[in-house]
């Protein structure tokens, strides 16, 4: 298995832009996580899903979307980027039945909004 | 509602010592702890877990964690610290609400270790 996987490693967008970012799990988890982490700071949740065709906000939706139209894919949509964007972006999936509740993440994906 | 607390932002000890982090939880419910390991410019790296099976929990890296819900902490250590263990370190409480498994971060401590 590859676990879950994020793609692109890096990007830097000029302000205005948008742009997609990719998370897939081969897990076959049901529910998947995105969290930024800015600079010296925990990661706070911005959306997450429970399966396919259902989402909900986390704590910093703002300025993000979010859809999943399959279970291995949960892609986070950046419309009209802003310097306050500018983080480290992590997707993470997990699975109902695991006992210990415990997330597996992506290797992040690292934002530069100029 | 649930959150954490880490006590230290930043810790420094020498090479062969004693590390201690510490960590204070809130919940509401019966939560699962966890230590995440965060290198430069890294990913998260799972170091232990606790799942309300046994209090005293060993993880990877010769770290250890006692749950103690009398103090509501879950404090991490290790006998002797090493120059590859400074990284920044994550104390985090997952919930399940009955709708989705959350985490809740910790600010992290950063771990320097000197020679």
């Amino acid at each position: 298995n590859a676990g879950v996987t994020q793609t692109p490693k890096f990007r830097i967008l000029k302000i205005g832009q948008s742009m997609t970012l990719q998370c897939t799990q081969d897990m076959n988890h049901n529910y998947m996580y995105w969290y930024r982490q800015d600079p010296g700071m925990g990661l706070k949740l911005i959306y997450y899903s429970v399966g396919a065709g259902i989402t909900d906000k986390g704590e910093v939706p703002n300025g993000y979307n979010v859809s999943r139209s399959t279970t291995e894919d949960f892609p986070l949509r950046l419309e009209l980027a802003a310097p306050s964007q500018t983080s480290v972006y992590f997707c993470a999936s997990w699975v109902t039945g695991l006992s210990s509740y415990e997330q597996y993440f992506g290797p992040g994906t690292r934002l530069t909004v100029t | 509602a649930q959150s954490v607390t880490q006590l230290d932002s930043h810790v420094s000890v020498s090479e062969g010592t004693p590390v201690l982090l510490r960590c204070n939880y809130s919940s509401s419910y019966s939560p699962s702890l966890f230590w995440y390991v965060q290198h430069p410019n890294k990913g998260l790296q799972l170091l232990l877990k606790y799942t309300s099976a046994a209090t005293l929990v060993k993880g990877i890296n010769g770290f250890e964690a006692e749950f103690k819900k009398s103090e509501t902490s879950f404090h991490l250590t290790k006998p002797s610290a090493h120059m590859s263990d400074a990284a920044e370190y994550f104390c985090v409480v997952s919930v399940y609400t009955g709708t989705a498994s959350k985490l809740t971060f910790g600010t992290g401590t950063r771990l320097q270790v000197t020679l």
